[in-house]
């Protein structure tokens, strides 16, 4: 099932320079969006959160949701050599249960 | 900050063993997931767990898997008789509200 479309990368960029990340979804009745971090072998650790449409910033990070295009982004500015990891986009539908449907994830690499 | 725990953290076994993958959830959330990631592929939803019992599972989560939260504390997921397939790193979740899914380290399950 391809509910959630994310390009795996490798991404590679200067420190310094802004990263941006994007997925696609098909199924309109997700309401929550998330931005994951994975350092290899690791579990992944919560970034950002955004519900339903509309931007949301926190220090560099800046996550917008677009639910009339159905899809989402993460901006990371100026960005560091300690941001290499993996990005994984999430979402899920209004219901309680609380189902994650996850992207691929984006492997990023931020060289000095 | 509290963490969810994993246990083992690398587990090994005979194709037709019985494994049993261990988590202490965060003490007050009230929901329960495993996911599992098989290498280079995306983190894949299991299983949720709600008010001691499966409130959702996937297709993936057949009659060879199992969970239970015996004494309160700790949250198992058992696999009954191990497939090469199922050679993949597991993460076990728990959430408190909308956002706050927290994920434990994984136990990379290899099955020769």
């Amino acid at each position: 099932q391809k509910e959630v479309e994310q390009d795996p990368g490798p991404l590679s960029v200067p420190e310094g320079a802004i990263v941006s990340l994007n997925c696609t979804y098909s199924n309109s009745a997700f309401q929550y969006f998330m931005w994951y971090r994975q350092y290899s072998r690791k579990g992944p650790e919560l970034l950002m959160y955004t519900y339903s449409s509309g931007n949301k910033e926190d220090g560099r990070f800046t996550a917008q949701v677009d639910k009339s295009s159905k899809y989402i982004s993460l901006f990371i500015r100026d960005s560091q050599p300690s941001d290499s990891a993996t990005y994984l986009c999430a979402m899920r539908r209004g219901s309680t249960l609380g189902r994650l449907y996850f992207g691929r994830g984006t492997q990023l690499t931020v060289w000095p | 900050e509290p963490e969810v725990t994993q246990t083992p953290s690398h587990q090994v076994t005979q194709m037709g063993q019985e494994v049993i993958l261990r988590c202490v959830p965060i003490s007050n959330h009230l929901y329960f997931y495993w996911y599992r990631q098989i290498l280079g592929q995306k983190v894949e939803f299991l299983v949720s767990f709600y008010n001691n019992e499966i409130s959702e599972k996937s297709e993936i989560f057949d009659d060879q898997f199992s969970v239970e939260r015996p004494d309160g504390s700790n949250f198992t997921l058992k696999i009954r008789s191990t497939k090469l397939e199922d050679s993949a790193m597991y993460f076990c979740a728990s959430r408190k509200g909308d956002y706050g899914y927290t994920f434990g380290s994984g136990t990379r399950l290899t099955v020769v």
